[in-house]
């Protein structure tokens, strides 16, 4: 069966510092990758999405960016993080359609 | 662009009644899905929906997909604490799978 990682599970970060997420899928070959953000209780925002390896879309203009160095590895990172960065950020792997998501990264920039 | 709006945006209620929420859309898709997500979790998958007019059955939910397969529907009975969470629509345009789009969610809370 397919399972889907994401680690780490909650981060605190000061403005200005680095991140990098990381999301690892188990199960599957060749997935679609889903990076999202998620304010308080509603809707998902995709960040970026990737069909293959080093085949990244991005949806939103912004100071994040996504690599896929490997086929089941997923990561999101930033070079300077801004208080708006702070939220929910789940990754999934989907087909047809139907989405799985991982258990979400917590992160709080301070 | 299409969108998928989703109503009402919260919705609190007693344990034991029903309740409905519905996910709009003016554009078409080829599949619509849903799924409950509980706070500090990832969203989990409840339903496919694919072709027009069908309805689907999961215990005490009832989701329907509408004719021109713009819209759905989710019907819960007999709500129980256990349904409390954030109910969003998906929907998979005509064109791609690689792009789904999500409805901002309706927030449901079933008081005991």
């Amino acid at each position: 069966s397919q399972t889907i990682h994401q680690w780490p599970a909650t981060l605190v970060q000061p403005v200005g510092s680095p991140l990098s997420l990381e999301c690892t899928v188990e199960g599957t070959s060749n997935p679609n990758l889903y990076w999202y953000r998620q304010a308080a209780g509603r809707g998902l925002q995709l960040l970026f999405y990737s069909i293959g390896i080093d085949q990244i879309s991005s949806e939103v203009p912004q100071n994040l960016s996504a690599s896929r160095p490997q086929d089941r590895q997923f990561i999101l990172s930033s070079k300077k993080l801004l208080l708006s960065d702070s939220g929910f950020y789940l990754c999934a792997w989907s087909w047809q359609g139907e989405q799985y998501f991982g258990p979400g990264t917590r992160l709080t920039v301070t | 662009t299409q969108l998928l709006e989703q109503s009402p945006q919260f919705l609190s209620i007693q344990e034991g009644e029903n309740l409905t929420v519905y996910c709009n859309s003016s554009s078409v898709f080829s599949s619509l899905q849903w799924y409950r997500q509980e706070p500090g979790e990832g969203p989990v998958l409840l339903v496919t929906v694919v072709t027009g007019g069908e309805v689907k059955k999961l215990k005490r939910l009832t989701f329907q997909f509408g004719d021109a397969r713009k819209d759905s529907s989710l019907h819960i009975t007999a709500a129980q604490p256990g349904d409390t969470g954030l109910y969003l629509c998906a929907g998979a345009p005509k064109t791609s799978y690689d792009k789904v789009i999500f409805g901002p969610g309706t927030s449901l809370s079933v008081i005991p």
